[in-house]
């Protein structure tokens, strides 16, 4: 079926050190990767996104990485900032379902000053 | 311009009662999306529409949940003889016509509260 787990549920770091956010898929004809970022009481909002035909994707401080034969991505984030504190996403669309985002159940990130 | 609009933004309401939550999509997108998102958990596809037509119903929960887009604009999602599991915040998200790569642009939500 389809599923998307993700871990891990809470993550605290040191301001200025890395974050990494793992996520897993279930469906293999899954070919879009995005990650939304949710802050207290604010609409999720897309923070970036890889395609199943892309190994790995960077936007300043952002990078996903796509392993598409273990069917794993994740989410890196460096030098973090105290507005990187948030709530995480990461989802899959499905080839057979088109346009239906199946979202992992989101990590809870801190950053520490 | 516009982003996507939804409302009431709280709507609290008794067991058994119907409610009526309403959604306007960024202007010229065709693709329109409803989500459910209960305390803690991502969001949770519930149906999506391309234009007024119903392309994917496969989340609806149980037959009290029920939503329309009668021009192809504005959508309503629908839920009769709301229940106390009901709780949770209603997302609604359009994307410019609904292919796999497109953003899906998500509005604030209704917080519905059955009590």
């Amino acid at each position: 079926g389809e599923n998307v787990e993700q871990h891990p549920s809470t993550l605290s770091v040191q301001e200025g050190d890395s974050a990494v956010i793992k996520c897993t898929y279930s469906d293999s004809a899954s070919n879009y990767f995005p990650w939304y970022k949710q802050e207290l009481g604010k609409r999720p909002q897309l923070i970036i996104d890889i395609r199943s035909n892309v190994g790995e994707k960077k936007d300043q401080r952002i990078a996903v990485t796509l392993n598409k034969t273990a069917k794993h991505f994740s989410l890196h984030i460096t030098e973090t900032q105290p507005e990187d504190s948030a709530v995480y996403f990461c989802a899959a669309t499905y080839y057979s379902s088109a346009s239906k985002i199946i979202f992992g159940s989101g990590t809870r990130l801190s950053i520490r000053p | 311009g516009a982003g996507v609009s939804q409302t009431p933004s709280n709507k609290v309401t008794e067991k058994g009662k119907y409610v009526e939550l309403r959604c306007d999509p960024i202007s010229g997108h065709t693709a329109l999306y409803w989500y459910r998102q209960s305390l803690g958990q991502g969001p949770e596809f519930l149906i999506y529409f391309q234009g007024t037509g119903a392309a994917d119903d496969s989340g609806l929960p149980n037959d009290r949940f029920f939503a329309v887009r009668p021009e192809g604009s504005v959508s309503t999602l629908k839920i009769q003889r709301t229940e106390r599991g009901d709780s949770a915040v209603y997302l609604c998200a359009s994307s410019i016509n609904g292919g796999s790569y497109n953003e899906q642009f998500f509005g604030p939500g209704t917080r519905l509260t059955v009590l």
